[in-house]
């Protein structure tokens, strides 16, 4: 079955390191998306891509860093600039703009 | 830019009908509707492009005014697996900004 999967579930980190989160979909989806939840709050989009080896801010980019090399993955990393990381993040991809979005299962990232 | 949705919550007993309502200060191209539950992601219910359409399925259904900038999404005889958070996103009509609204919860007793 076609899907996003994100890895992984829980990360725990420790202030001042950087770390990455795997996003991998396999339906055939050019775009792809990650976005934050805070407890109790809607989804801020960190960052974006319509195409490989292009991708575009969103409204939290700051803190924040992601690749697109392949069609299929889209990994995010949380940089030690990032002051606030504890969140819940997700990752979606939709067929294009204007097209409904599938989420992953998110990662729930704690810092120690 | 971010849509506002309201109410922000509401109870609801099995059965019941619920209406939930998202309002842009932009011109709006598209709406996204989407149910999460808690601690799970979102799952895509609808897409409302402009034109004023109606959408639905079974007992779900939605209504987008592209005059008023406003999405409302319609529950009918409302089930347990009802319960959890609405968010609407929009897409404006000029550029490609798309925001997700405030969420509403929603929770079904029986």
């Amino acid at each position: 079955d076609g899907g996003i999967t994100q890895s992984p579930k829980y990360l725990f980190r420790k202030e001042g390191q950087n770390v990455t989160l795997s996003c991998e979909q396999n339906l055939n989806h050019d775009a792809m998306y990650w976005y934050r939840q805070d407890p109790g709050q809607g989804l801020r989009l960190i960052y974006y891509s319509q195409i490989v080896n292009d991708f575009q801010k969103g409204d939290i980019a700051e803190g924040y860093s992601v690749s697109r090399e392949k069609k299929e993955s889209f990994p995010l990393t949380v940089t030690s600039a990032q002051k606030n990381p504890t969140a819940f993040y997700l990752c979606a991809s939709s067929i294009k703009r204007s097209y409904g979005y599938t989420f992953g299962s998110g990662t729930r990232l704690t810092v120690v | 830019q971010q849509p506002v949705q309201s109410p922000q919550a509401v109870i609801l007993r099995e059965g019941e009908d619920a209406v939930i309502n998202c309002s842009s200060s932009k011109a709006l191209y598209s709406v996204h509707w989407y149910r999460q539950k808690h601690g799970e992601a979102p799952v895509f219910l609808m897409i409302l492009l402009k034109g004023g359409e109606q959408k639905g399925h079974e007992k779900i259904s939605a209504s987008f005014n592209e005059k008023k900038q406003q999405s409302s999404l319609y529950l009918t005889a409302s089930q347990l697996s009802y319960s959890g958070t609405y968010f609407c996103g929009t897409e404006g009509d000029t550029g490609n900004q798309f925001y997700f609204g405030t969420g509403t919860s929603l929770t079904v007793i029986p």
